[in-house]
């Protein structure tokens, strides 16, 4: 059964850090692309960043770029998200999907998600 | 950006009947869309990609049409739980954007 797991949600203060993990089980990890997702509090879905399973592509989102790194460890079947200079804006849900057929294509599986709450 | 704007905002609809949301791209993607529907406190779950080809377990009454820029998911005959948010979604460029959700609530 595949399964993804997010971690590392809270409280952060503006201009602050946080890393979020995913971690990944039931298929082989290594051979998928991966995403993260985000969802403000009653709002719509936003795709925040992609990273490929081998080729080293990486994209993000206008909003994220030069402040979020997205990246991945195969060895330990985890995706991650580091996010620095957060702002009010960034409060959201943040799902890790995989992609389902390549290289930015549908999210086939879902985490359920943690939430990361920018306030002072 | 290819903007994705879908209709209605919200869709009130009776159990047993039939459902139909739009979803419309500001640029052509191709048959590269993607349907989501997602309920409270969950997360999204895939039902429709390629436009057309539902996904793994999903049912029947599920189906969805078009390319380029215009798009259909309908629901052929409500069930109590396909009341719920759908979005769509394009995956033919960078970045990969959402419409903005319609809401199917119960008539």
């Amino acid at each position: 059964e595949v399964q993804l797991v997010e971690s590392g949600g809270g409280l952060v203060q503006p201009g602050g850090s946080l890393r979020l993990s995913c971690a990944a089980s039931g298929f082989t990890f290594s051979t998928y692309s991966m995403n993260w997702v985000r969802q403000a509090p009653g709002k719509g879905l936003e795709w925040v960043s992609f990273i490929s399973s081998s080729t080293g592509a990486i994209y993000y989102a206008d909003s994220v770029k030069g402040r979020f790194t997205i990246s991945r460890d195969n060895a330990k079947n985890s995706l991650y998200l580091q996010m620095n200079s957060l702002r009010a804006e960034d409060t959201a849900v943040y799902y890790c999907a995989r992609d389902s057929r390549g290289s930015g294509t549908e999210f086939d599986y879902w985490g359920q998600g943690t939430l990361v709450t920018v306030s002072s | 950006e290819k903007v994705m704007t879908q209709s209605p905002a919200t869709l009130s609809v009776s159990p047993g009947e039939r459902a139909t949301l739009s979803c419309r791209a500001s640029q052509t993607v191709s048959s590269h869309l993607a349907w989501y529907q997602q309920k409270p406190g969950q997360a999204p779950r895939l039902l429709i990609y390629g436009a057309s080809t539902r996904a793994t377990g999903i049912p029947a009454r599920f189906s969805g049409s078009g390319s380029g820029t215009e798009f259909t998911l309908t629901i052929s005959s409500l069930q109590s739980e396909d009341f719920a948010v759908y979005y769509c979604q394009q995956y033919t460029d960078w970045p990969l954007t959402f419409g903005q959700g319609t809401r199917l609530e119960i008539k």
